[in-house]
């Protein structure tokens, strides 16, 4: 049973657009919630993440939104680069241990 | 963050055999957990390299499939034992900060069973 829930499974982007990903999750007892970013042939690299006492958390052009009431978190991608194109997973953390979203393929075009 | 190497970065191994992936961090580190991508899948936590004790896997997951070493707390070995072609996937080597929750992978060992 998939305890992290990621949507939409692809989005394509124009250069310039906002991509944003979805996850909701069921365990309360989660307690870091990061983004990887991962290209082809590569290991997952993090991206940027956030506890769930926050919010909002922004670096660069990433920013994570936090409903900790909802269950739910997401990543906006602002004006994304063709260079952003990759496959992104979303992941919760309890002791460390990392239970990972499906997955979303980003597709920026020119 | 630490630099993970992992060794080999790929290979392809008959059925029936085994093979050793290493995991060496440039630094000492508290975790080391490895996860398993099957091909065009998300990530799954296979089981956390103790040092010192024997590793704790996760469900669906078993010792004589994959054991584990860690007799230190730069390098941890993952072996994938009495392969089938369902074994063929991206096995990835993570290592968890000592203060913070970070989590960082290696480049991952690209198996392929055939």
């Amino acid at each position: 049973q998939q305890q992290v829930k990621q949507s939409p499974q692809s989005l394509i982007v124009q250069k310039g657009g906002i991509s944003i990903i979805n996850c909701a999750y069921e365990n309360t007892a989660f307690d870091y919630f990061p983004w990887y970013q991962q290209f082809p042939g590569k290991g997952p690299a993090l991206l940027i993440a956030i506890r769930p006492d926050v919010s909002e958390k922004k670096e660069g052009r990433f920013t994570i939104s936090f409903n900790k009431s909802a269950k739910q978190f997401s990543l906006h991608i602002m004006d994304s680069q063709p260079g952003d194109s990759a496959t992104y997973f979303c992941a919760a953390s309890m002791m460390r241990k990392l239970q990972f979203g499906a997955g979303t393929q980003v597709v920026v075009t020119p | 963050s630490a630099v993970i190497s992992q060794k080999p970065s790929r290979d392809i191994c008959q059925r029936g055999t085994s093979l050793t992936i290493q995991c060496q961090v440039d630094s000492q580190v508290t975790m080391m957990f490895w996860y398993r991508q099957q091909p065009g899948q998300s990530l799954t936590l296979i089981a956390t390299a103790n040092q010192g004790s024997e590793a704790t896997y996760e469900s669906g997951f078993v010792i004589d499939k994959f054991p584990i070493s860690r007799p230190n707390l730069t390098f941890s070995t993952l072996t994938v034992s009495n392969m089938s072609p369902e074994d063929s996937s991206i096995y990835l080597c993570s290592v968890a900060s000592g203060t913070g929750s970070e989590a960082f992978f290696g480049q991952g060992t690209r198996l392929t069973v055939v």
